[in-house]
């Protein structure tokens, strides 16, 4: 199995708290990537990292930030959590042929 | 515009057939990947198969297969043998080297496998 693993695993938040979501691989994977799956629209990418501390937004960035501080963890982080980021999140990491997720966060916003 | 298609959005295949899920794809890149993955009803996302822009062989991994036709920029995914454990949603991905290399996908299939 992939070592790429996804902290918590689910959890409810109030609106108006921030929330940071985990991601550890131990491939040494130099890409990882944090989407969001939602009924009737797919996996959509949220922010991705080229490298520890190189990161870029994806197509759904905004209320999201992430860092990156060490190969092996990628962090996002909702600033102040609303009720539409109420989702299924999932974290990659990637070489060239081969690209792995982790097991997902369902994150509640209440 | 879409960088990757799939035009089924559900499929029906008898247990033991073949069956193929469609992938096209958007690029003026040269280099880039293609990847498919399973999500079965209990929410992993499982790798499948990669298929490399510069690869001249179709990928093939067990029962999976690509059939990668550059020039249409299609990359279907064949599944031979189908069993009551392939249902599930089918994604394809794409990286391009021009595009900081994100990971982007497609809306998926649902495949169901009748017994």
């Amino acid at each position: 199995d992939a070592g790429i693993t996804q902290s918590p695993r689910h959890k409810v938040t109030e609106t108006g708290t921030p929330v940071t979501l985990r991601c550890h691989q131990t491939e040494n994977h130099r890409y990882m990537y944090w989407y969001r799956q939602d009924p009737g629209h797919g996996l959509r990418l949220i922010h991705y990292s080229y490298g520890v501390k190189d990161t870029d937004k994806g197509e759904v960035s905004d209320g999201y930030s992430v860092s990156r501080s060490k190969t092996e963890d990628f962090l996002l982080t909702l600033e102040s959590a609303t009720s539409s980021q109420t989702s299924v999140y999932f974290c990659a990491s990637r070489a060239d042929t081969e690209a792995f997720f982790g097991q997902g966060t369902r994150l509640t916003v209440v | 515009a879409q960088k990757i298609t799939q035009t089924q959005p559900g499929m029906f295949v008898q247990e033991k057939e073949a069956v193929t899920l469609d992938c096209t794809y958007d690029t003026s890149d040269q280099s880039y990947g293609l990847f498919w993955y399973k999500q079965p009803s209990s929410g992993e996302m499982i790798f499948l198969i990669y298929q490399g822009s510069y690869d001249e062989q179709n990928a093939t991994e067990g029962r999976y297969s690509l059939n990668f036709q550059k020039a249409r920029k299609s990359a279907n995914l064949v599944i031979s043998a189908s069993q009551l454990g392939d249902s599930a949603m089918y994604f394809c991905a794409m990286r391009e080297r021009e595009y900081g290399n994100k990971l982007v996908f497609g809306a998926g299939t649902i495949l169901r496998v009748k017994s």
